[in-house]
C-alpha cells in the first residue's frame, strides 16, 4: 500500500493569514500516461464525515471556496488556505488513490 | 440531491458478524460507472477504505480485511449492504458509506474520489 505522510500534525494559524499543509506519498502518484497526479484533499469537522475539496491535486470540487488551492507533483502535495476563516477550524486528510486500496494521510489539525 | 445514510447495530460482541446498510438517494446503482463504498474511522484515527461495489457488480475490498468483508447491493431498495465477520475491538470505528465521484480518464473509470458521504454510525464491539 501506499503510506501517504502528512505535516505538520497540527497548525496554528491568525485569521486571514495564510495555512499550508504538506502530503507527501511513499511512492509517485503520477500516471505517466495521462499526466495526472491521484491526490485528494478533504476537510473534516468534528461530528461529520470527511468532505471532498480537492481532487487530482488541484482541481476544486463544486462550491468549493476559492481560498482553498492544492498543488504538487509525483510524491509531494501541498494544501493551502488563503486568508483563513473561523470556519476552516477542521482537520485536513490527503488521500492517494492511484491504487486500490486508497489510503488517506493521518490528517493535520488546523486551529485559528 | 444525492444522500446516503448509513444504519445498523451500535454494538456488537466480539466474534459476532457487523451488518451494515447504506441506503441512498438521487442516484441509482444501475446507471454505468457508479460506484458506492465503505471507509470507517476509528476514533481520532484517519479514515480506513474497505469496500467498492460498482452499477455492474465488480466488486474491491482492502487486501487486509478481504477475508472478513462482503459488499452487495439491493438495486430494487437503493441499498449497499457491507458485512464484516469476526469481529474484534479494534474493528470500533464510524462506518461511513459514499459516493464515488463519476469521473474518468482516456480508457478507464477512475477509482476513490468520494464525493458524498452518509452521516456515519458509530459502530462499538465490545463484551
Amino acid at each position: 500500500d501506499i503510506v501517504m505522510t502528512q505535516s505538520p500534525d497540527s497548525l496554528a494559524v491568525s485569521l486571514g493569514e495564510r495555512a499550508t499543509i504538506n502530503c507527501k506519498s511513499s511512492q509517485s502518484v503520477l500516471y505517466s500516461s495521462n499526466n495526472k497526479n491521484y491526490l485528494a484533499w478533504y476537510q473534516q469537522k468534528p461530528g461529520q464525515p470527511p468532505k471532498l475539496l480537492i481532487y487530482w491535486a488541484s482541481t476544486r470540487e463544486s462550491g468549493v471556496p476559492d481560498r482553498f488551492s492544492g498543488s504538487g507533483s509525483g510524491t509531494d502535495f501541498t494544501l493551502t488556505i488563503s486568508r483563513l476563516q473561523a470556519e476552516d477550524v477542521a482537520v485536513y486528510y490527503c488521500e492517494q488513490y492511484y491504487t486500490t486500496p486508497p489510503s488517506f494521510g493521518r490528517g493535520t489539525k488546523l486551529e485559528i | 440531491q444525492i444522500t446516503l445514510k448509513e444504519s445498523g447495530p451500535t454494538l456488537v460482541k466480539p466474534t459476532q458478524t457487523l451488518t451494515l446498510t447504506c441506503t441512498f438517494s438521487g442516484f441509482s446503482l444501475t446507471s454505468s460507472g457508479v460506484g458506492v463504498g465503505w471507509i470507517r474511522q476509528p476514533p481520532g484515527q484517519a479514515p480506513d477504505w474497505l469496500a467498492l461495489i460498482y452499477w455492474d457488480d465488480d466488486k474491491f475490498y482492502s487486501p487486509s480485511l478481504n477475508k472478513r468483508l462482503t459488499i452487495t447491493k439491493v438495486t430494487s431498495r437503493n441499498q449497499v449492504i457491507l458485512t464484516v465477520t469476526s469481529v474484534d475491538p479494534v474493528d470500533t470505528a464510524t462506518y461511513y458509506c459514499a459516493h464515488q465521484l463519476f469521473t474518468v480518464v482516456p480508457g478507464s473509470l477512475v477509482s476513490g474520489i468520494y464525493d458524498f458521504w452518509g452521516p456515519g454510525i458509530k459502530v462499538t464491539v465490545s463484551s
